[in-house]
């Protein structure tokens, strides 16, 4: 049993390069969340889709863009990466208001 | 807004000790809390979820309370390990949030032999 799936696990990108994290969960869960985690700052939701076909901006969404593909699959797009958004990145999955089951993270850098 | 806050920032006891991890928040309209674990480099591995409804949950040595109330949560690890260093977070829902976490900063726990 798989959970959370995020690929890639590693990625280096130039600033203004663009690039779409993805993320897929075999636990038919309909809410999916995109965080990302900083230090000093904790892990901050980017955006969340509470079911299959909406999403919704989280805390810090500028610079980003999602698509909720399926039930299974959200990815998170970076349109034009810049220092800012090197970050480590989290898909979680859960029923709403269950228990949320994380990925093990893309840890992006930009340059 | 929700704050959640986890005192204290890092944490460091002998092996066999207990280990007492807490966690609060401002707004005790939460619907769900729930404690995670990080290793170094890796996700969040979920440990336990308290429903608002509920004063604690157990899983082997375990244990954690909610106190709504106080707007704070403690989590117990009995007999700590050298395997039991990592970070530990705790997270809440509210309501209206659509399961959205709201996240304390962690405790970062050292277990020595």
């Amino acid at each position: 049993n798989a959970g959370v799936t995020q690929t890639p696990k590693f990625q280096v990108l130039k600033t203004g390069q663009s690039m779409t994290l993805q993320c897929a969960q075999d636990m038919n869960h309909n809410s999916m969340y995109w965080y990302r985690q900083d230090p000093g700052m904790g892990l901050r939701l980017i955006y969340y889709s509470a079911s299959e076909g909406t999403t919704d901006k989280g805390e810090v969404p500028n610079g980003y863009n999602v698509s909720r593909l399926n039930k299974r699959e959200f990815s998170l797009r970076l349109e034009s990466a810049a220092p800012s958004q090197t970050s480590v990145y989290f898909c979680a999955s859960s029923q709403v208001q269950g228990e949320a089951f994380f990925g093990q993270g893309t840890r992006l850098t930009v340059v | 807004k929700q704050e959640v806050t986890q005192i204290p920032a890092a944490l460091s006891v002998p092996e066999g000790e207990n280990l007492v991890l807490n966690c609060s928040f401002t707004d005790s309209a939460i619907y769900n809390l729930q404690w995670f674990r990080q290793d170094p480099g890796k996700g969040l591995t979920s440990l336990l979820l308290i429903q608002s409804s509920q004063r604690e949950q157990t899983s082997g040595r375990l244990n954690a309370s909610l106190d709504k109330s106080s707007g704070r949560s403690t989590l117990y690890i009995a007999a700590s390990q050298p395997g039991d260093s990592a970070t530990y977070l705790c997270a809440v829902t509210t309501t209206d949030s659509w399961g959205k976490l709201q996240f304390g900063a962690g405790t970062q726990v050292v277990v020595t032999p």
